[in-house]
């Protein structure tokens, strides 16, 4: 069964701090990438990557950035912390050719920034 | 512009009875459709899914049928369950200029007792 891991459930971080979001997957998934849920807006995608040191730009990108240096890490960074950025943070990853590869997710972390 | 709509934000339904779950979509190189399900405090999870060259694909209580014609795809859940009361998210991927799988806004389903 795959597994997606996000280092922490939840998170309360000061506005203007840098914030690190971690994610590990234990299935050798190519693809992995890092989602943002708010209530009437669905799932948004952020960044992704289809290997390591790759990355790509989501839709709503700005004030984010990742680093992948490993294939099973993705980080989700947070340059300077805004309360817009208050979210629930989903990672997910899956297997190469995506297009026809179901998203395996992670179980969250819940972001308040104050 | 929206891509994948799901136009009811919630849906309630009796246990036993057919839950039915809408999504539209607008792009016509979409060619694969999947659904997936939210417990609150948790990751999403993958339901079913359906390629373009089908209409009709099933799993266990979960149906899912897919209108090209009208870009329309529902998810039929029978008999509904309590433990079906989530939110349950429409996807679309396929067009090759835009290599991601976009999703509609959720539907929130409760089964009542």
């Amino acid at each position: 069964d795959v597994k997606v891991t996000q280092s922490s459930r939840y998170l309360v971080k000061r506005t203007g701090e840098k914030v690190f979001l971690e994610c590990v997957q234990d299935m050798d998934h190519e693809n992995m990438f890092w989602y943002r849920q708010d209530p009437g807006l669905g799932l948004r995608l952020i960044y992704f990557s289809y290997d390591v040191k790759m990355k790509e730009k989501g839709d709503i990108p700005e004030g984010y950035s990742v680093s992948r240096e490993k294939k099973e890490r993705f980080s989700l960074i947070l340059e300077s912390a805004s309360t817009n950025q208050t979210s629930m943070y989903l990672c997910a990853s899956s297997l190469a050719g995506h297009l026809y590869s179901p998203l395996h997710f992670g179980n969250g972390t819940r972001l308040t920034v104050t | 512009d929206q891509q994948v709509k799901q136009n009811s934000p919630s849906l309630s339904v009796q246990e036993g009875r057919i839950s039915i779950l809408n999504c539209d979509y607008t792009n016509s190189m979409f060619d694969y459709f999947l659904w997936y399900k939210k417990y609150p405090a948790e990751g999403p999870t993958f339901l079913i899914s359906i390629s373009s060259i089908k209409d009709k694909n099933e799993d266990g209580r979960f149906t899912v049928f897919l209108n090209k014609s009208a870009k329309h795809l529902s998810l039929h859940i029978v008999p509904s369950q309590p433990g079906d009361s989530a939110v349950y998210f429409c996807a679309a991927s396929g067009d090759p200029r835009d290599d991601k799988i976009i999703f509609g806004k959720g539907t929130r389903l409760h089964i009542l007792p």
